[in-house]
């Protein structure tokens, strides 16, 4: 069965502060996984996805970038974040049939 | 700007009666369309899916698709309050590997 490992489970940043993400994913190959934020009182909003390694498509033109670096990592950066950044991410992996999110990291900037 | 409203509740409804969530959407080629469940600070957690206008039954689940309408509803049989959550909606588009999602609607099965 899939299974999808996120880390940090929580994290306090202060402003301009760089952040990394990581997501694995298990029992699985070639995933599409989805890189999610979801901010208090708010909808899921797709930040980045990724059908391959080192294939990229951001949704967000904003200050986060996302990197694959092998088949079953997706990982979540930023050089300097911003008090907007709170929230909580989200990695999802989508089959055929079947999806899976991760367990999530909720990211306070102060 | 491609939309999916949900109302967001709280929706109140007794132990053991049918609770109704509904989702609208403003994509006409939509052809995908979820519901997730969100308990407080958990992960989403996909409940049910549908592609077809009609109705889809999965136990104490029935989702029902109206393409015309563009709505799409959630009908919880039997609410317990183990139910009690946030209810998204989400729809995809054929083609894409992107889904919309609604804010979402806050349940609450009173016991």
């Amino acid at each position: 069965s899939q299974t999808i490992h996120q880390w940090p489970a929580t994290l306090v940043q202060p402003v301009g502060s760089p952040l990394s993400l990581e997501c694995t994913v298990e029992g699985t190959s070639n995933p599409n996984l989805y890189w999610y934020r979801q901010a208090a009182g708010r909808g899921l909003q797709l930040l980045f996805y990724s059908v391959g390694i080192g294939q990229i498509s951001s949704e967000v033109p904003q200050n986060l970038s996302a990197s694959r670096p092998q088949d079953r990592q997706f990982i979540l950066s930023s050089k300097k974040l911003l008090l907007s950044d709170s929230g909580f991410y989200l990695c999802a992996w989508r089959g055929s049939l079947l999806e899976l999110f991760g367990p999530g990291t909720r990211l306070t900037v102060t | 700007q491609k939309e999916v409203e949900q109302n967001s509740g709280p929706l109140s409804v007794p132990e053991g009666a049918i609770a109704s969530l509904n989702c609208t959407y403003s994509d006409r080629v939509s052809q995908s369309f979820f519901w997730y469940r969100q308990y407080s600070g958990k992960s989403p957690e996909l409940i049910m899916s549908i592609y077809s206008n009609g109705d889809k039954e999965d136990g104490r689940f029935t989702a029902q698709l109206n393409k015309a309408s563009q709505y799409v509803s959630l009908l919880i049989r039997d609410s317990q309050p183990s139910d009690s959550a946030t209810y998204l909606c989400a729809v995809g588009t054929s083609g894409t590997y992107k889904y919309i999602f609604g804010t979402g609607t806050r349940l609450k099965v009173l016991a």
